[in-house]
């Protein structure tokens, strides 16, 4: 079974800190993605990574960042948290070869509360 | 630009009768589609996918069916439970790319 795991469920941290949430995958996949959920919004991609220390940007990267220095793990950086920036945050991967190779595996998600 | 859209955010069914989610899509060049469906608190889980040179793909009580000419794809599931009560999202892609553009979700709830 693939495993996505996110290194915290919930978390709360104050206007101006810099965070990071971070993301790892165990089936060895290529694509990792970093999605962040919001009512009424669905799923919206901030950063995709495709390759180590490849990166490209989605349709909401304004403020965030990201790093990938191994296949593994992929982490998203708030450097300036904003109460803007609450939300659900949402890590999948997925590989590049194989008949499904359009599914993504989530993990399950960080809530991520900014005061 | 919503690409995919699912115009309904809520639908209440009773348990045993059929639900109907309906998605909706604007780009003609979107070759695959999937349904994901979200519990809350976990991430969202792959459920059921149909690529566009096919109409219907089912699956044990789920089927999605795709009409290309209507850019209508939609979930059928039949007989409805209650822990089929999530919120599901519809997803599209493209040829030559690994991203899904995801619509805004509708939660579905069944009740006995």
């Amino acid at each position: 079974d693939v495993k996505v795991t996110q290194s915290s469920r919930y978390l709360v941290k104050r206007t101006g800190e810099k965070v990071f949430l971070e993301c790892v995958q165990d089936m060895d996949h290529e694509n990792m993605f970093w999605y962040r959920q919001d009512p009424g919004l669905g799923l919206r991609l901030i950063y995709f990574s495709y390759d180590v220390k490849m990166k490209e940007k989605g349709d909401i990267p304004e403020g965030y960042s990201v790093s990938r220095e191994k296949k593994e793990r992929f982490s998203l950086i708030l450097e300036s948290a904003s109460t803007n920036q609450t939300s659900m945050y949402l890590c999948a991967s997925s590989s590049i070869r194989g008949p499904n190779s359009y599914e993504q595996y989530f993990g399950p998600g960080t809530r991520l509360t900014v005061t | 630009d919503q690409q995919v859209k699912q115009n309904s955010p809520s639908l209440s069914v009773q348990e045993g009768r059929i639900s109907i989610l309906n998605c909706d899509y604007t780009n003609s060049m979107f070759d695959y589609f999937l349904w994901y469906k979200k519990y809350p608190a976990e991430g969202p889980t792959f459920l059921i996918s149909i690529s566009s040179i096919k109409d219907k793909n089912e699956d044990g009580r789920f089927t999605v069916f795709l009409n290309k000419s209507a850019k209508h794809l939609s979930l059928h599931i039949v007989p409805s439970q209650p822990g089929d009560s999530a919120v599901y999202f519809c997803a599209a892609s493209g040829k030559n790319t690994d991203k899904l553009i995801f619509g805004t979700g509708t939660r579905l709830q069944v009740f006995p």
